[in-house]
């Protein structure tokens, strides 16, 4: 089945450092990528997303690339807040949102 | 708009005994996603309904776990005879058909503990 692999955590990183959280996956066929995020007391919400191979997802300065020749969606940031410090999820559906598989998550922490 | 909503955020529960979940999804998705959440890992899957209808079914959802959205709206999942291995966090998510199926709106979840 699909399945998605995340780099373990946690990430500690200083403010302003350079941030990559990778992602890859295995899936039947040809799925839409997706980052979601936990902030600390909130539920899971929507960073960004990519529908086809070559596509970027970009929000918030993160982006991510959609990579099918090496199934992969890493997540990066040039220059991370205090405010990023949260669990971020690499998520996949193959049906258009029918059955999302997510990674186990990554923690984040800045410090200031 | 509200947000998703989950009834109780937690609930402990004797091994053996039943438990039934709420969750009010935002009132135009008709969408509707039922996950589990262990600790240290991602939301699985269970369930997903488009208005009543439910399409799919993970095979993480034992004959003990059902799930109904009898009017297209609010959704309800009971646990019949529950076992610590049941001691998750529950989320649910809502979402629009088409382009807006990708953007789940997840819920804070109910936290449940079997002792």
């Amino acid at each position: 089945g699909d399945s998605v692999t995340q780099m373990e955590g946690p990430v500690t990183l200083s403010e302003e450092a350079f941030l990559t959280i990778n992602c890859t996956y295995t899936a039947t066929g040809y799925p839409s990528l997706f980052w979601y995020v936990q902030y600390p007391g909130e539920g899971l919400q929507l960073l960004l997303k990519a529908t086809k191979a070559d596509d970027k997802g970009s929000n918030k300065g993160f982006e991510a690339t959609y990579r099918k020749e090496t199934t992969s969606f890493h997540l990066e940031k040039g220059s991370v807040q205090v405010s990023d410090s949260a669990v971020y999820f690499c998520a996949l559906s193959e049906d258009y949102g029918q059955n999302f598989v997510f990674g186990p998550g990554t923690r984040l922490s800045v410090l200031p | 708009d509200t947000g998703v909503s989950q009834d109780p955020r937690h609930k402990i529960t004797k091994r053996g005994q039943n438990v039934t979940f709420r969750c009010d999804p935002i009132s135009e998705h008709n969408r509707l996603y039922w996950y589990r959440q262990t600790l240290g890992q991602g939301p699985e899957f269970l369930t997903y309904f488009q208005n009543e209808a439910q399409l799919e079914k993970s095979r993480l959802l034992s004959d003990r776990f059902s799930a109904e959205r009898p009017k297209g709206s609010f959704s309800t999942l009971e646990i019949q005879r529950t076992e610590q291995g049941d001691s998750a966090m529950y989320l649910c998510a809502s979402s629009t058909p088409g382009q807006g199926a990708y953007e789940q709106y997840f819920g804070p979840g109910t936290r449940l503990t079997v002792t």
